[in-house]
């Protein structure tokens, strides 16, 4: 059974950091590209980073962009989400997510979530 | 950057009935579009890729079609676990852009 757990998120000050951790299993890690999504409180999806599954490439959202690094450890089946300068405007429920096969299909497998708050 | 947007943001429906969900894109996206369900609280489901390929253990009445521009979710025969939101999204480019939501919700 596939399954996606996210943990790291918390509390934190504007301007500090956070870093989110992806755990999986029941599937072969190392072929699936994954991602990051989230929603802020009342608002819709938003796609925040991708990584190819053998890191060639990563993509993330002009909103995070140089404040946000998603990467992942193949040998540990594991993704992460290092987010530095965190705004208010970053509060949100973050989601990993898998890409079922293809980039171009969509994400097949999400976690429950993690919730990262940013307040003074 | 592709922009999606869905009509209507917000339908009120009755079990039993046919709601349809228009994704319209700002330039062509292929068959590149999925579509996913969400309810609070809970981990997004995924429902259909490549524009109208039901995703394995989804019920039939869902149903995707579209390719370009313009796309549709149908849901026929509304049951009480479909009241929920609908997102569309497109994989075509980055970022990857989702549309803003349909919210299904019993009248």
């Amino acid at each position: 059974e596939v399954q996606v757990v996210e943990t790291g998120g918390g509390l934190v000050k504007p301007g500090g950091s956070l870093r989110l951790s992806c755990t999986t299993s029941g599937f072969i890690f190392s072929s699936y590209g994954m991602n990051w999504v989230r929603q802020a409180p009342g608002k819709g999806l938003e796609w925040v980073s991708s990584i190819s599954s053998g890191n060639e490439y990563r993509h993330h959202a002009e909103s995070v962009k140089g404040r946000f690094t998603i990467s992942r450890d193949n040998r540990r089946n594991a993704l992460y989400l290092q987010m530095d300068s965190l705004r208010v405007d970053d509060t949100a429920v973050y989601y990993c997510a898998r890409d079922h096969g293809s980039e171009f299909y969509g994400m097949d497998f999400w976690g429950q979530g993690t919730t990262v708050t940013v307040s003074s | 950057d592709i922009q999606l947007t869905q009509s209507p943001s917000f339908l009120s429906a009755s079990v039993g009935d046919r709601v349809t969900i228009t994704c319209r894109a700002s330039q062509g996206i292929y068959s590149y579009l999925a579509w996913y369900q969400v309810k609070p609280g809970k981990a997004p489901k995924f429902l259909i890729y490549d524009a109208s390929t039901l995703q394995s253990g989804v019920p039939s009445r869902f149903r995707g079609s579209g390719s370009g521009t313009e796309f549709t979710l149908t849901i026929s025969n509304l049951q009480p676990e479909d009241f929920a939101t609908y997102y569309c999204q497109q994989l075509n480019s980055y970022p990857r852009t989702f549309g803003q939501g349909t919210k299904v919700e019993i009248k």
